[in-house]
């Protein structure tokens, strides 16, 4: 099993552009999250998702898009991309909430230009 | 406001001497506590969590629920340790805060 697979890995976007980022999980988990990373910043919670068509708002929102139109797929959207958007986005998932250890993707560095 | 501060971004120890990792947290109620390793080119992953009680490549966490600290520890030092740790008090989806992290690099 593949575990937490995010696409792209890489990738370089102008001001202005829009790009979606894939996460993909084979392990029926119910809860999905996207983080950002940043130096001296640890991990920060994006958006998350407890189900099938269900999102919600973490701590730094602003920006950024999702969608879990299907259970094993969790996309991360961003409009209009900002240098302060540059950083390494990384895809969770646990079986059920908060109290089940997370499994993460290897992700997705962004830079904007 | 949930929060979980640890205090060293950079540690540093030789070979063969003992670690602390230090994870302090303000949070309500009764989270569930993780630690969380990144290794160098690896994806982030669970190191242990309080719950189970094990001790996972020779690292124990001892919580103490009056200070409020996950402490993160380990005996002797051997150089495979060198990675970035993150302590992670979790409460549910809506609270999930993780530290700023540990960059640990053991010396030969």
């Amino acid at each position: 099993n593949a575990g937490v697979t995010q696409t792209p890995k890489f990738r370089v976007l102008k001001t202005g552009q829009s790009m979606t980022l894939l996460c993909a999980q084979d392990m029926n988990h119910e809860y999905m999250y996207w983080y950002r990373q940043d130096p001296g910043m640890g991990l920060r919670l994006i958006h998350y998702s407890v189900g099938e068509g269900t999102t919600a708002k973490g701590e730094v929102p602003d920006g950024y898009n999702v969608s879990r139109l299907k259970k094993q797929n969790f996309l991360l959207g961003l409009e209009s991309a900002a240098p302060s958007q540059t950083s390494v986005y990384f895809c969770a998932s646990s079986p059920t909430g908060g109290y089940q250890p997370q499994h993460f993707g290897d992700g997705t560095r962004l830079s904007i230009l | 406001a949930q929060r979980v501060t640890q205090p060293e971004k950079l540690l540093s120890v030789f070979k063969g001497a003992p670690v602390e990792l230090k994870c302090n947290y303000s949070y309500s109620g009764s989270p569930e506590l993780f630690w969380y390793v990144q290794y160098s080119r690896q994806r982030l992953q669970l190191l242990l969590r309080h719950i189970s009680r094990e001790s996972i490549k020779g690292f124990t966490a001892d919580l103490n629920k009056g200070e409020t600290s996950f402490h993160l520890k380990k005996p002797f030092a051997q150089e495979e340790d060198s990675a970035m740790y993150y302590c992670a008090p979790h409460q549910g989806a809506q609270k999930l805060v993780f530290g700023q992290g540990t960059r640990l690099t053991i010396n030969p």
